[in-house]
């Protein structure tokens, strides 16, 4: 069964330094969607991906945080600097338009702890 | 005003037993989706079980079933039959179309205790 593909799995990093995550959807999937999820609440919007264009970063931090899918199959979020703030799980998800429900498929995340 | 609202931080069934959760939401776009996911200590989110706006029946996976009352803008999620392995936070979820695209909203989640 085809899934949402992240990578790493775990980054530790000190405040300051970048770190960059990567995620690639379900194979035909033109939606993807970044969400930062911090301990015990809900998974939160970053950045909302149509093929290679943005069509929402209102809540993407952007003196600090990039997302980029440039061939409108894969994606980078960077952050650079890393505050300690940042500590949290990024969830990268895919949605296929056309499907009645739309609903999205969730990666296995990456855990950031910022020192 | 929150979209998406679950009350219920944290709560705790006898393995067997049935067990709802709790979800009110709040929408002007009258074509929305809602939908349920299961978050493991592990991370990954698991897709449970989804209603639409228009559906006339409430919507049923195995031992997952969403009691959807649209008048009262609530979709609870029931539980039937609770394993040990249903332990995890869960989190209900919105669709609506604005602004030319899809937007999904979350709720703050219930964490499911399951007893043995």
């Amino acid at each position: 069964e085809a899934e949402v593909a992240q990578s790493p799995r775990y980054k530790i990093t000190e405040k300051s330094q970048a770190v960059a995550f990567w995620c690639d959807p379900i194979s035909g999937h033109a939606t993807l969607y970044w969400y930062r999820q911090i301990l015990g609440q809900g998974p939160e919007l970053l950045v909302q991906f149509q093929d290679e264009s943005v069509v929402d970063d209102s809540q993407l931090p952007k003196d600090r945080f990039s997302a980029e899918r440039l061939k409108g199959v894969d994606s980078t979020l960077k952050i650079q600097p890393a505050e300690l703030g940042d500590s949290a799980m990024y969830l990268c998800a895919s949605s296929f338009k056309g499907r009645q429900r739309n609903e999205q498929f969730f990666g296995p995340g990456t855990r950031l702890t910022v020192l | 005003a929150q979209k998406i609202t679950q009350t219920q931080p944290g709560m705790f069934v006898q393995e067997k037993e049935a067990v709802t959760l709790d979800c009110t939401y709040d929408t002007s776009d009258p074509s929305y989706g809602l939908f349920w996911y299961k978050q493991p200590s592990s991370g990954e989110m698991i897709f449970l079980i989804y209603q639409g706006s228009y559906d006339q029946q409430n919507a049923t996976e195995g031992r997952y079933s969403l009691n959807f009352q649209k008048a009262r803008k609530s979709a609870n999620l029931v539980i039937s039959a609770s394993q040990l392995g249903d332990s995890a936070m869960y989190f209900c979820a919105m669709r609506e179309y604005t602004s030319g695209t899809y937007k999904y909203i979350f709720g703050t989640g219930t964490r499911l205790k399951v007893l043995a």
